[in-house]
């Protein structure tokens, strides 16, 4: 069974910080890897999607990569602003067991101002 | 409409009723998926749907749980004689298709109270 994990679980930072979130999966069998964001009591907004056969991914001032045979995903937050505030979520989707997401429990960042 | 929409976006409801939460996916989307998620963990995935079929139900918890897709677009997750645990916030998915590079969008969910 796939197992994602992310650490932190959480983090704040002062505006303008650069931080990076960690995502491991045990599974390297993987079809893709998908970062999402979730506002309280919203629903998640996909941010990036790296397929199996990618590094990375790149949108604005996130960048995401992805080490398949290590089982690990980075996102990359440059500039951080208080906006970015939010958890996100990592979720991969395995090669070889249907179309299900499997999502870790996400990070919550926080940047003060 | 613009994105994946859910109806309705908070439902309280008394242990033992039965329940009914819609989904609206993206015009075109042919693929059509359910998560649960509980307070402070990650969603975990329930059904898909592939066109009107479940291809994949294998994460509905217990048979009290059932969805529909009857003409290839709306959904309805389905819950009967509702325990207190099925309290959570229930998401639904839609993508393109399901080739690998197909990314899911997700609607604003439907937050579920059982009393």
């Amino acid at each position: 069974k796939q197992e994602v994990t992310q650490i932190p679980a959480a983090l704040s930072v002062p505006e303008g910080e650069n931080l990076v979130l960690n995502c491991s999966f045990t599974d390297s069998a993987i079809y893709n890897l998908q970062w999402f964001r979730q506002d309280p009591g919203k629903g998640l907004t996909s941010l990036l999607l790296i397929q199996s056969s990618q590094r990375e991914q790149t949108s604005g001032r996130l960048n995401a990569s992805l080490d398949k045979s290590s089982g690990r995903s980075t996102l990359y937050i440059a500039a951080s602003q208080p906006g970015d505030s939010a958890t996100y979520l990592c979720a991969v989707r395995n090669s070889n067991s249907g179309y299900a997401l499997n999502f870790g429990k996400g990070t919550s960042l926080l940047v003060t101002p | 409409g613009a994105g994946v929409s859910q109806t309705p976006s908070n439902k309280v409801t008394e242990k033992g009723k039965y329940v009914e939460l819609r989904c609206d996916p993206i015009s075109g989307h042919t693929a059509l998926y359910w998560y649960r998620q509980s307070l402070g963990q990650g969603p975990e995935f329930l059904i898909y749907f592939q066109g009107t079929g479940a291809a994949d139900d294998s994460g509905l918890p217990n048979d009290r749980f059932f969805a529909v897709r009857p003409e290839g677009s709306v959904s309805t997750l389905k819950i009967q004689r509702t325990e207190r645990g099925d309290s959570a916030v229930y998401l639904c998915a839609s993508s393109f298709a399901t080739g690998g590079y197909n990314e899911q969008f997700f609607g604003p969910g439907t937050r579920l109270t059982v009393l």
